[in-house]
């Protein structure tokens, strides 16, 4: 059974670095082809995509926000890390990652996180 | 404003199909596959449909995918209540170098 879960902080200020965790299990990031995603979504509006990691190392990101956005991966520890620096109100999201076995696909989701930025 | 366009809403009466559109451009729809996911208030999304057409474990037939040029198609039968929530499609759109997201049609089961 697949299921991953995001921790970090629920309140940051305007201009800081957002460190999100997902803690996954039931699969690996070493397996040919998986990937893991985050995806964010503010109040009212439809999903953002943000970041893809794939079992190989190769990243992805957002190209409007890819100056600002990094995803790693510790295999051992089946997590994987999205940080988003310089953060503003406009930020203020819910931020989940979810599991990709083929191109651009999402089939389990974490419950979310909801992150406010707020002086 | 989304690079995907949906209506903003649907409605029927249970039991009934509704149809749910998805029009995009050949840098997305047109050339890539199209998935369809739906979210309960308070959840995350989850996965109906996958490569235009293909379901998960677990989706009953009763959703089903389709796609056509520029454009894709969910359609749901036999409506069900708990069907009501917001349904979003979404594909990876080439000249963006991004997964879009439609902006969500929220269904309405009378």
């Amino acid at each position: 059974q697949i299921t991953l879960k995001e921790s970090g902080p629920t309140l940051v200020k305007p201009t800081e670095t957002l460190t999100l965790t997902c803690t996954f299990s039931g699969f690996s990031l070493s397996t040919i082809g998986v990937a893991v995603g985050w995806i964010r979504q503010s109040p009212g509006k439809a999903p953002e995509w943000l970041a893809l990691i794939y079992w190989n190392d190769d990243k992805r990101y957002s190209p409007s926000l890819k100056r600002r956005l990094t995803i790693t991966k510790d295999t051992s520890k089946n997590q994987v890390v999205l940080t988003l620096s310089n953060m503003d109100p406009v930020d203020t999201a819910t931020y989940y990652c979810a599991h990709s076995p083929v191109f651009a696909t999402y089939d389990y989701w974490g419950q979310g996180t909801l992150v406010t930025v707020s002086s | 404003q989304s690079v995907l366009t949906q209506p903003p809403s649907v409605s029927a009466a249970p039991g009934q199909k509704v149809s749910i559109s998805c029009s995009g451009s050949t840098s997305n729809i047109g050339e890539q596959y199209v998935s369809w996911y739906h979210q309960l208030p308070g959840t995350a999304p989850k996965l109906l449909i996958f490569d235009n057409y293909k379901r998960p474990s677990g989706i009953p037939d009763r959703f089903s995918g389709s796609k056509s040029g520029t454009s894709a198609t969910l359609d749901i039968t036999g409506l069900q209540t708990g069907d009501e929530a917001d349904y979003y499609c979404a594909t990876w759109d080439t000249s963006l170098s991004v997964v879009v997201f439609g902006g969500g049609t929220k269904l309405t089961v009378l």
